[in-house]
């Protein structure tokens, strides 16, 4: 069964520096999404993204946060400097894309980003 | 999106059928309602959706009454391995409204031996 995946599975990084996660939707997707979760707390929206622009974005993604899907696969979240603040799970989700009861989003297993 | 509403935990016994109600007042014509499942440290996962009555898969099935305005997800004969959080989310499927999945804080189901 074909799945999101997403690279590293653990960052850990120093604030201020800049951070890249990366992910691979499912192939035949066409709608690319960023997740995040702090510990304990509820997953929130951050990005989507359709036909290489970015189509709606919550008030956590500000300049420091840019998405880019640089070639047929991957989907990639920058973050430009890193805040303590921004330590949490981010995850990947992508879906088809066509409507109907059978357009859901698939998930990726995450990227747990400690900053330090 | 419509707020949901769900408890936020249920405890059950090994082998016992859960079921998780959400309400959704407020749920429009074109709204769907999907339900998510999250382990400690692993992104969400896709459990079952459906429109209205009955919709039912290998892992779950899902009760929609006929004003649609609550919904319950069921769980037959949980193992431990079904502990885990659960979500309720609602949106509309046949726009592009679709895009941004809203999270609530979901229900905490703990499975005991």
């Amino acid at each position: 069964e074909p799945e999101v995946t997403q690279t590293p599975s653990h960052q850990v990084t120093q604030m201020g520096q800049e951070v890249i996660l990366r992910c691979v939707p499912i192939s035949n997707h066409l709608y690319f999404y960023w997740y995040r979760q702090i510990l304990g707390q509820k997953v929130e929206f951050l990005v989507s993204f359709y036909n290489n622009e970015i189509s709606e974005k919550s008030e956590i993604f500000d300049d420091q946060f840019s998405v880019e899907r640089p070639d047929g696969s991957n989907f990639t979240l920058k973050i430009r400097s890193t805040k303590l603040e921004d330590s949490a799970m981010y995850f990947c989700a992508s879906r088809r894309g066509t409507s109907g009861a059978t357009d859901t989003q698939y998930f990726g297993p995450g990227t747990r980003l400690t900053v330090l | 999106l419509a707020k949901t509403t769900q408890p936020i935990s249920m405890d059950s016994y090994e082998g016992q059928e859960v079921n998780i109600t959400c309400s959704h007042n407020n749920i429009a014509t074109n709204d769907y309602i999907t339900w998510y499942q999250q382990f400690p440290s692993q992104g969400p996962r896709f459990i079952i959706q459906g429109y209205k009555t009955k919709v039912t898969n290998e892992v779950a099935s899902l009760f929609i009454p006929a004003d649609r305005k609550s919904s319950t997800l069921s769980l037959p004969r949980v193992s431990l391995s079904d502990t885990a959080v659960y979500y309720c989310l609602v949106g509309d499927m046949t726009t592009d409204s679709w895009g941004k999945l809203q999270f609530g804080a979901g229900t905490q189901v703990v499975v005991t031996p």
